[in-house]
């Protein structure tokens, strides 16, 4: 299995967008990405997830490129609020297997 | 729904004692799953359970860790004897059935600390 690698930290300033990108090589066509995001003391809490293209919610997009050898969580205009540690979680479905990365933590600044 | 319940929040004990851990999944969710989170190891998963099956106990780092789910509505991670090496936050999760892409659910965890 594939060992999922994301940047260790990222600092931005509020109104930015901010892009973390994840690398996740042996992706089988329908092991999803999901991503999640952790504030101090709190359980991680799920954001966006999606297996190929580009996924859109109502606080984030996914890139997933054709060759779904990374993904890109992308925060468009951050907050101060945003500042978090963010994970992404590949599901290796056929292996019965999950792996998170080892996060990036993730400051917003004014 | 009052999501994923995990007691204690907080555990402080003494090397060589056990320790139980307990977890509540949402209502209607088959996959269970109990990770362990620390500063140099990140988040690890431990062991995840399909329909109270453990389906993947590959993470659980050696004997003196179990885990059991006797029913839907709740499991147990215990340590004996416990060690401190073992202080970290142990988090539970649980997500609805289908598959193991669906978004996992959380709970508070348990900060524990091994003396």
């Amino acid at each position: 299995l594939a060992k999922t690698t994301q940047p260790i930290s990222m600092d931005s300033y509020e109104g930015q967008e901010v892009n973390i990108t994840c690398s996740h090589n042996n992706i089988a066509t329908n092991d999803y990405i999901t991503w999640y995001q952790q504030f101090p003391s709190q359980g991680p809490r799920f954001i966006i997830q999606g297996y190929k293209t580009k996924v859109t919610n109502e606080v984030a997009s996914l890139f997933i490129p054709a060759d779904r050898k990374s993904s890109t969580l992308s925060l468009p205009r951050v907050s101060l609020s945003d500042t978090a540690v963010y994970y992404c979680l590949v599901s290796y479905s056929s292996a019965s297997k999950i792996i998170f990365g080892s996060g990036t933590r993730l400051s917003i600044r004014p | 729904d009052a999501g994923v319940i995990q007691s204690p929040r907080h555990e402080v004990t003494e090397m060589g004692q056990e320790v139980t851990l307990r977890c509540k999944p949402i209502s209607g969710h088959d996959y269970l799953f109990w990770y362990r989170q620390t500063m140099m190891r990140g988040l690890e998963l431990l062991i995840y359970f399909n329909n109270n099956v453990p389906i993947d106990d590959s993470g659980m780092p050696e004997d003196r860790f179990s885990a059991k789910m006797p029913n839907a509505s709740f499991s147990t991670l215990k340590i004996q004897p416990s060690e401190p090496r073992d202080s970290a936050v142990y988090f539970c999760a649980s997500s609805y059935s289908g598959s193991l892409n669906q978004p996992q659910h959380f709970g508070d965890g348990t900060r524990l600390s091994i003396l």
